[in-house]
């Protein structure tokens, strides 16, 4: 089963610009994850955010984290062409043993 | 640190038979491995949950007789699919947890392509 929903699916920029992606989760969580995903290939982690945290950051990500709504999202300042990928949210199942990931989002970013 | 080594990175069968995908923690102990599964252009779906020297355990809908997933070290774990069919062809990916960081650290292999004739 999938966790939640995250929008957009597709994002299409150019470089320089940054991406918005939000992810809407279901259930209460201790903490939520992103992962990023080149394609056919196996996913890195980027940044996680603890159920008490509100923002972090790492870098060129941006992430914020609201509670109340279930929802997150991953802020990519300045992007380049390497930030095209699949970007993913996670957050632990209900028995709290595994990542269940959202639907993703495809990022293409354009020189 | 913490990497986990996935093989083969993709494999073509032929229908009816079996394949093994191997997943091996490298520098580290991982008490639980992840199995998912992707089709193109979807999300990782979580396929079952293994712990060292016990028996797997299987998220609703998958066939346990036809994905049979063996944990027998604290390195190494193993899904074989069973009489493969080309329904079957998909990316699989698995992930270990590091012993003690609970659902904080969890690492991935590069997954393996599986492609049934």
């Amino acid at each position: 089963s999938q966790q939640g929903e995250e929008d957009p699916q597709a994002l299409s920029i150019q470089e320089g610009e940054n991406a918005t992606m939000n992810c809407s989760y279901k259930t209460s969580i201790n903490n939520l994850q992103w992962y990023r995903q080149n394609s056919g290939r196996g996913l890195v982690h980027l940044i996680l955010i603890r159920s008490n945290e509100r923002e972090k950051h790492s870098g060129r990500l941006r992430v914020t984290l609201d509670t109340s709504k279930k929802s997150s999202s991953l802020l990519i300042t300045a992007s380049r062409a390497a930030d095209t990928a699949s970007y993913f949210c996670a957050t632990a199942n209900q028995a709290g043993t595994a990542l269940i990931f959202g639907k993703g989002t495809t990022l293409s970013v354009s020189s | 640190g913490a990497v986990v080594s996935q093989h083969p990175s993709w494999v073509i069968c032929k229908s009816g038979t079996s394949v093994k995908i191997e997943c091996r923690s490298l520098d580290f102990q991982a008490t639980t491995m992840f199995w998912y599964r992707q089709f193109p252009k979807q999300s990782l779906m979580l396929m079952a949950t293994s712990n060292e020297g016990s028996k797997a355990t299987y998220e609703q809908g998958v066939e346990k007789d036809k994905f049979l997933i063996n944990h027998a070290s604290l390195t190494l774990s193993t899904l074989t699919v069973t009489s493969a069919h080309p329904e079957d062809s998909s990316f699989y990916i698995c992930s270990a947890s590091r012993q003690g960081e609970g659902n904080y650290g969890y690492t991935f292999g590069s997954g393996t392509r599986l492609t049934v004739v």
